[in-house]
């Protein structure tokens, strides 16, 4: 397991666009699917997508119209950009390590409130 | 609407075991791999159980999981206050091509 650190804007205008990035141990950039995973407050998980560090990437087909997921492996951080956001778009934003064989998420950062609203 | 089915919610008084249902179709449960999480309030998910039934390091063995066809269980044992929580079964689905979770199940120890 892995410990990771989400950062970025915890408010965003609506129609904005929504950036997130994820912060990983060096020396385990290669060994993860990266992923993002969203709760809207009071409510369940919703995968968003990942991406591994050679760049392949796979997205919610239901965000895959506005999500654009991408890595840097010399910084080891892996981003989130969610584009024309509304308030549907407010959760508690969490990425995660998903094994490569896609049979379990590994570890999880501790999560950060993103609150669309103007 | 969730791809997987969970119970909304479960009850069972402390020293009780409880088991948690999960449903899905062969294109996920049917075809792949389930796993479980524990979401403490305010805090991350937590992986509990991988591969259908195995553990990680540290989950203590009152834990358990099983499959059977497009559907699975996880099972607590010995139920204490602190295993209050939510919990999650997720899976890979083959079809849509993305990782899909149940809605969630609070479980209260009474």
């Amino acid at each position: 397991q892995v410990q990771l650190q989400e950062s970025g804007p915890g408010l965003v205008k609506p129609s904005e666009t929504l950036s997130l990035t994820c912060t990983v141990p060096g020396g385990s950039i290669s060994r993860y699917y990266w992923s993002w995973i969203r709760q809207p407050p009071g409510k369940g998980l919703e995968y968003i997508g990942y991406i591994y560090h050679r760049g392949s990437t796979n997205y919610n087909p239901s965000l895959k119209s506005r999500v654009t997921i991408s890595v840097d492996t010399s910084k080891n951080q892996f981003s989130l950009k969610l584009r024309s956001v509304t308030a549907a778009d407010t959760a508690v934003y969490y990425c995660a390590s998903l094994v490569t064989s896609l049979n379990w998420i590994d570890s999880w950062g501790q999560g950060t409130l993103v609150t669309v609203s103007s | 609407q969730s791809v997987l089915t969970q119970p909304p919610s479960v009850s069972a008084a402390p020293g009780q075991k409880v088991t948690i249902s999960c449903s899905g179709t062969s294109s996920n449960i049917g075809y792949n791999f389930v796993s479980w999480y524990q979401q403490l309030p305010g805090t991350a998910p937590k992986l509990l159980i991988y591969d259908n039934n195995k553990r990680p390091s540290g989950i203590p063995d009152r834990i358990s999981g099983s499959k059977s066809g497009t559907s699975a269980t996880l099972g607590i044992t010995g139920l204490q206050t602190g295993d209050e929580a939510d919990y999650y079964c997720g899976t890979w689905d083959t079809r849509l091509s993305a990782w899909v979770f149940g809605g969630g199940t609070k479980l209260t120890v009474l």
